[in-house]
C-alpha cells in the first residue's frame, strides 16, 4: 500500500519556540493532506486540509496563525506550530489521499508527539 | 453537520465471544463510512468501508440508513483484534465526493484471552 511518513516522530521543545512537522507521501502524489490532533483520550480531531499549491482550510476553533500549514508540493505538507505552549503538547497525525478506484482512500503517517516543556 | 459517534470509550470481551463496535452518524447528505483500526504502536489504517460491502479480518459492517448506523461486527473475536477502532464518515458533497473525513472519539477493544 501507499506510505506516508511523518518526520519528526518525537520532538521536545522549549515554550514559545515553533516546531515544524512534515508529512511526506513517498510514493504517490497527493493534492490534499489532512492534519489531525490525537488527544490523550484517544479522539483524533481535524485540524485543517492542505490543499497543494493554496491556503489551507481551518475547522472551526483551529487557529490558522497558531498552526501553519504549507503544501508547496504534490509529496510534502508541513505544519508549523507557532510559539507552542504545554497545551500545544499533543499527537499530530497526517494522512494524503490517493485517488482511485472507486472512491480512493486515505493513507496515515505514523503520527509526531510533540512535547512542549 | 458531521458528527460520528462512538459511545462506548472501552468493549471488553472474551476470546470467541461476539464484538459489536457501535457508530451512529449524523449527516445531512448521503455519507461514506468507513471503520479504522489503530494496533498498538502503529498507524491508523483503514479496515473497512461501507462502499465495498467486504469482511475484514472476519469484520464486517452495514449502513443502516433508518438508524443512521454503521455497527462493526465480528462472530468470534480474538485476542489480535485487541485495537483502537475509530468509525469515520467522509461528506459527498454536491458534484463529488469531499475527501474529508471526520472520525469518532475511538472505542478500545479489549480482547480477554
Amino acid at each position: 500500500g501507499a506510505v506516508v511518513s511523518q518526520h519528526p516522530s518525537r520532538v521536545i521543545c522549549k515554550s514559545g519556540t515553533s516546531v515544524k512537522i512534515e508529512c511526506r507521501s513517498l510514493d504517490f502524489q497527493a493534492t490534499t493532506m489532512f492534519w489531525y490532533r490525537q488527544f490523550p483520550k484517544k479522539s483524533l480531531m481535524l485540524m485543517a486540509t492542505s490543499n497543494e499549491g493554496s491556503k489551507a482550510t481551518y475547522e472551526q476553533g483551529v487557529e490558522k496563525d497558531k498552526f501553519l500549514i504549507n503544501h508547496a508540493s504534490l509529496t510534502l505538507s508541513t505544519l508549523t506550530v507557532t510559539s507552542a505552549h504545554p497545551e500545544d503538547s499533543s499527537f499530530y497525525i497526517c494522512s494524503a489521499f490517493l485517488a482511485g478506484g472507486n472512491t480512493g482512500e486515505l493513507f496515515f503517517g505514523e503520527g509526531s508527539r510533540l512535547t512542549v516543556l | 453537520a458531521q458528527r460520528v459517534t462512538q459511545p462506548e470509550k472501552l468493549l471488553s470481551v472474551f476470546k470467541g465471544a461476539p464484538v459489536e463496535l457501535k457508530c451512529n452518524y449524523s449527516y445531512s447528505g448521503s455519507p461514506e463510512l468507513f471503520w479504522y483500526v489503530q494496533y498498538s504502536r502503529q498507524r491508523l489504517q483503514l479496515l473497512l468501508r461501507h462502499i465495498s460491502r467486504e469482511s475484514i479480518k472476519g469484520f464486517t459492517a452495514d449502513l443502516n440508513k433508518g438508524e443512521t448506523s454503521f455497527h462493526l461486527k465480528k462472530p468470534f473475536a480474538q485476542e489480535e483484534d485487541s485495537a483502537m477502532y475509530y468509525c469515520a464518515l467522509r461528506g459527498v458533497a454536491y458534484g463529488g465526493a469531499t475527501n474529508k473525513l471526520i472520525f469518532g472519539t475511538g472505542t478500545l477493544l479489549a480482547v480477554q484471552p
